[in-house]
């Protein structure tokens, strides 16, 4: 167990629709990451928070958004949802931003988008 | 831009056989290096690391050595099991860029009975 939980696990939704995806972060750490696993595109970094701000924006569509709130738990947004936005979408966090320190990651949500 | 190629699988071996997972890596720097192994269903977990060149990481009979001249950080395990089957990502993650992982696009690794 990495002790970072997502929720829900497993979305079906329909193109068009709007979802949320939600993670909390191990107990101390401060850093957030969302990527995204698609078995054409492997896995992608979406973005990152730290203490609730944005640090970093990797391939994260604009018709996508998170945050990170007071109690460290993340949010990824995802709107006016297409077919090629079926994927795994996994949550990391660790307790600094410092390259070196492992990532610890959720077991993931998977969006289905019919 | 950074990136990480990894060998592609599947690779299908017996029980007790020797595994190879080959990785290379583009980078600007000096980036630490990472496996990650994910099973079925699950999340991907942290095998070893290794932050600097020469450094060997190992963990659970599985090992990798940063090799700065060749760009490399090849996995290795000397005797397979059965639970060994997953798939093994190599990442890296540039020192100053705030943890970002870069991921190779995994190699999923059958091991038979």
């Amino acid at each position: 167990d990495s002790g970072v939980t997502q929720t829900p696990k497993h979305l079906i939704t329909a193109t068009g629709q709007r979802v949320t995806l939600r993670c909390s972060p191990r107990s101390g750490d401060l850093s957030v990451y969302w990527y995204q696993q698609s078995l054409d595109q492997g896995l992608q970094f979406l973005i990152h928070y730290y203490n609730g701000e944005e640090r970093a924006k990797g391939n994260i569509l604009e018709r996508f958004s998170a945050q990170q709130f007071p109690d460290l738990h993340s949010e990824l947004n995802l709107s006016s949802l297409e077919l090629g936005d079926s994927a795994l979408y996994f949550c990391a966090s660790s307790v600094a931003t410092g390259g070196g320190s492992p990532l610890h990651f959720g077991n993931g949500t998977r969006l289905t988008v019919t | 831009g950074n990136s990480v190629t990894q060998m592609e699988g599947p690779v299908t071996l017996s029980e007790e056989a020797f595994l190879t997972i080959n990785c290379t890596y583009t980078a600007t720097g000096y980036p630490s290096l990472f496996w990650y192994v994910q099973y079925p269903g699950e999340g991907l977990q942290l095998l070893l690391k290794a932050t600097k060149a020469d450094d060997k990481g190992s963990n659970k009979g599985f090992e990798a050595t940063y090799r700065k001249e060749t760009t490399s950080f090849h996995l290795e395990k000397g005797s397979v099991q059965v639970s060994d089957s997953a798939v093994y990502f190599c990442a890296l993650s540039p020192k100053a860029a705030g943890n970002k992982l870069t991921f190779g696009g995994g190699t999923r690794v059958l091991v038979k009975p």
